[in-house]
């Protein structure tokens, strides 16, 4: 199975402030990385997909970069509705294997 | 718009199985390049995967799960369903269903609600 791995497991940060997840795969994955965003009491939301590629709907504050084994998720501007937690995602091989997860929370 | 609705017992009992329903609606079960997937989330833990029916009827489960799980299509009704067996505590979680017109690189891009399920005598 491929482990990833996220850091950090939990990040304070402030409205206006740049954040930086990061995901790790335990063995090359190419581009084959989504982004989640969970809010409580609701649904995971895909945010971005292929490791860079924002799904359409999605502020273009959130961006995705990466490729192999090493991806990140950056919110350039936080916003309130923001604060949330995140999930990486491999999809390049099954089983499928999510991140532990980064909660996003105010300073 | 695709659209999914899960369904299913709230409370299950230990031992018994777990079935679940996930009604589609917005685009039909059989459409070329689907899948169709069950996460869930325990209590403090993060999101697992349990496993993924494609629209040609392949399916791929958690390794941790295969022995229990079972995913099926129902095409009649346009729904896909999760079944669990020999449940314990520890399947105690929201579980989700999702899915994908194959568009995403194998991202998940429509979720349902979930449902809490808790196993408990």
């Amino acid at each position: 199975d491929i482990q990833m791995t996220q850091s950090p497991s939990s990040v304070s940060a402030s409205v206006g402030d740049r954040v930086t997840i990061t995901c790790r795969a335990s063995q090359g994955i190419s581009t084959w990385l989504a982004w989640y965003q969970r809010k409580p009491g609701k649904a995971p939301k895909l945010l971005i997909y292929a490791a860079s590629t924002l799904r359409s709907g999605v502020p273009s504050r959130f961006s995705g970069s990466g490729s192999g084994t090493d991806f990140t998720l950056t919110i350039s501007s936080l916003q309130p509705e923001d604060f949330a937690t995140y999930y990486c995602q491999q999809a390049s091989a099954f089983p499928r294997t999510f991140g532990q997860g980064t909660k996003l929370d105010i300073k | 718009q695709l659209q999914l609705q899960e369904s299913g017992p709230g409370l299950v009992k230990p031992s018994e199985t777990l079935s679940l329903t996930c009604t589609v609606s917005g685009a039909s079960i059989t459409s070329s390049g689907y899948f169709w997937g069950w996460i869930r989330q325990p209590p403090g833990k993060g999101l697992e995967w349990i496993g993924t029916i494609y629209y040609s009827g392949s399916t791929y489960y958690s390794p941790s799960l295969k022995s229990r799980v079972t995913i099926s299509v129902d095409t009649s009704n346009n729904q896909f369903s999760l079944k669990l067996s020999s449940v314990a505590a520890t399947d105690t979680a929201v579980y989700y269903c999702a899915s994908s017109d194959g568009n995403y690189w194998g991202a998940f891009d429509v979720w349902g609600r979930g449902t809490v399920v808790t196993v408990s005598s």
